[in-house]
């Protein structure tokens, strides 16, 4: 029951560098796009969500990118730090609420 | 806030034997997940409840998962008996709406030898 598609799955950014990470889904009743950040040991944690009323939300050095025709949003970390090195999901609900998470981007930021 | 609280923490227990793990959630959260994260399946939902009555539990891998939420503090899930390949982080998780931000909690890293 795999409705999100995440690229790529792992990702190599030198620190100071941009990090993409990408997310196609397929329903078209989603109403909310998070982004989930998960570090060794710990539980994920929500980093950043956008609606589908706007474009792009962007919270210090991170940004959503949504695009409603293409059906994907995106990620970006700008000026990314080696603290960045964790796995991220994309994680929009699906029916009836549950969570339908992607098999996350396992990003790692070289300093 | 305490978060959401899960215990144990780790759990190290012989196949055929009887596995609780456990989970408070956020007090006001009417909603809460059990997930089961492993690297070949990535983080799977087993089942969710709505002000503590089980709504979707087609992601329970067999009849030897079962989960309860007796009141709006706790919930447990439960394996019995237990066998290797149940080996996994079991997350619990809980939120206030229906399409909103969820709280995880730290995990239960499940051995089953």
């Amino acid at each position: 029951q795999q409705q999100v598609k995440q690229s790529p799955q792992s990702l190599i950014v030198q620190k100071g560098g941009i990090s993409i990470i990408n997310c196609a889904y397929e329903n078209t009743a989603f109403d909310y796009f998070p982004w989930y950040q998960q570090f060794p040991g710990k539980g994920p944690a929500l980093l950043i969500a956008i609606r589908p009323d706007v474009s792009e939300k962007k919270e210090g050095r991170f940004t959503i990118s949504f695009n409603k025709s293409a059906k994907q949003f995106s990620l970006h970390i700008m000026d990314s730090q080696p603290g960045d090195s964790a796995t991220y999901f994309c994680a929009p609900p699906g029916g009836a609420s549950k969570i339908i998470f992607g098999s996350g981007t396992r990003l790692s930021i070289r300093p | 806030d305490a978060g959401v609280i899960q215990s144990p923490r780790h759990e190290v227990t012989e196949m055929g034997q009887e596995v609780t793990l456990r989970c408070k959630p956020i007090s006001g959260h009417d909603y809460l997940f059990w997930y089961r994260q492993t690297m070949m399946r990535g983080l799977e939902l087993l089942i969710y409840f709505n002000n503590n009555v089980p709504i979707d539990d087609s992601g329970m891998p067999e009849d030897r998962f079962s989960a309860k939420m007796p009141n709006a503090s706790f919930s447990t899930l439960k394996i019995q008996p237990s066998e290797p390949r149940d080996s996994a982080v079991y997350f619990c998780a809980s939120s206030p709406i229906t399409s909103g931000g969820y709280t995880f909690g730290s995990g239960t890293r499940l051995t089953v030898v």
